[in-house]
């Protein structure tokens, strides 16, 4: 068990819908990031969140947003789903240094249909 | 970002020592190099991490090469848990805007034979 928790496991929604995907870290981390996984791509870094202020985007596209609340926990919403948002969604934490490891959840498979 | 070149897929006999290269031709001399390892239906696990010196823990040994152009990640007995995709990774000791996201690669598929 990382202690990084990640609710919903799975999540099927029709296209055109909002979804939103949570992320509690392990105690103490204060920097959430977010992933996504696809067949095709392999583990895409989506955005950073450190201490509830953003820190690095990557590959994020506009209708995807995240937040991260005074305790800690964070949201990624995706929204105006397509069929090519399929995919495992995967939030990881660690005390933001770097000499330190990352921590990763079990991710939220979302199916688009 | 420096790149990391593994292998696609690699097999080991179960019980016997697994050697996994990577090449990191390109790397800087602040860049720490990472290995984690992802399970079937898992999230990444963190395996190991070092700068320039051989390191050991209680899961693999990371043996680094003098000029640090070139690594590998040693598991000493493998296991059929040890059964993953195992990533190579440079992390940079310094970010400008204090961000240590990890770069994945395509990573090496690790099959264990019974």
């Amino acid at each position: 068990d990382s202690g990084v928790t990640q609710t919903p496991k799975h999540l099927i929604t029709a296209t055109g819908q909002r979804v939103t995907l949570r992320c509690s870290p392990r105690s103490g981390d204060l920097s959430v990031y977010w992933y996504q996984q696809s067949l095709d791509q392999g583990l895409q870094f989506l955005i950073q969140y450190y201490n509830g202020e953003e820190r690095a985007k990557g590959n994020i596209l506009e209708r995807f947003s995240a937040q991260q609340f005074p305790d800690l926990h964070s949201e990624l919403n995706l929204s105006s789903l397509e069929l090519g948002d399929s995919a495992l969604y995967f939030c990881a934490s660690s005390e933001d240094s770097w000499n330190t490891e990352a921590f990763f959840g079990q991710g939220t498979r979302l199916t688009v249909v | 970002d420096a790149k990391t070149t593994q292998p696609n897929s690699m097999e080991s006999n179960e019980e016997e020592p697994v050697h996994l290269p990577c090449n990191h031709s390109t790397i800087s001399g602040t860049d720490y190099i990472h290995w984690y390892r992802q399970l079937p239906s898992q999230g990444p696990e963190y395996v190991i991490h070092g700068l320039t010196s051989n390191v050991n823990n209680r899961m693999a040994s990371l043996a680094i090469a003098e000029d640090r152009k070139s690594s590998t990640l040693i598991l000493h007995r493998a296991t059929l848990r040890d059964a993953a995709v195992y990533y190579c990774i440079l992390r940079p000791l310094s970010s400008g805007a204090g961000s240590y996201q990890l770069t994945f690669g395509k990573g090496t598929k690790l099959s264990v034979i019974p």
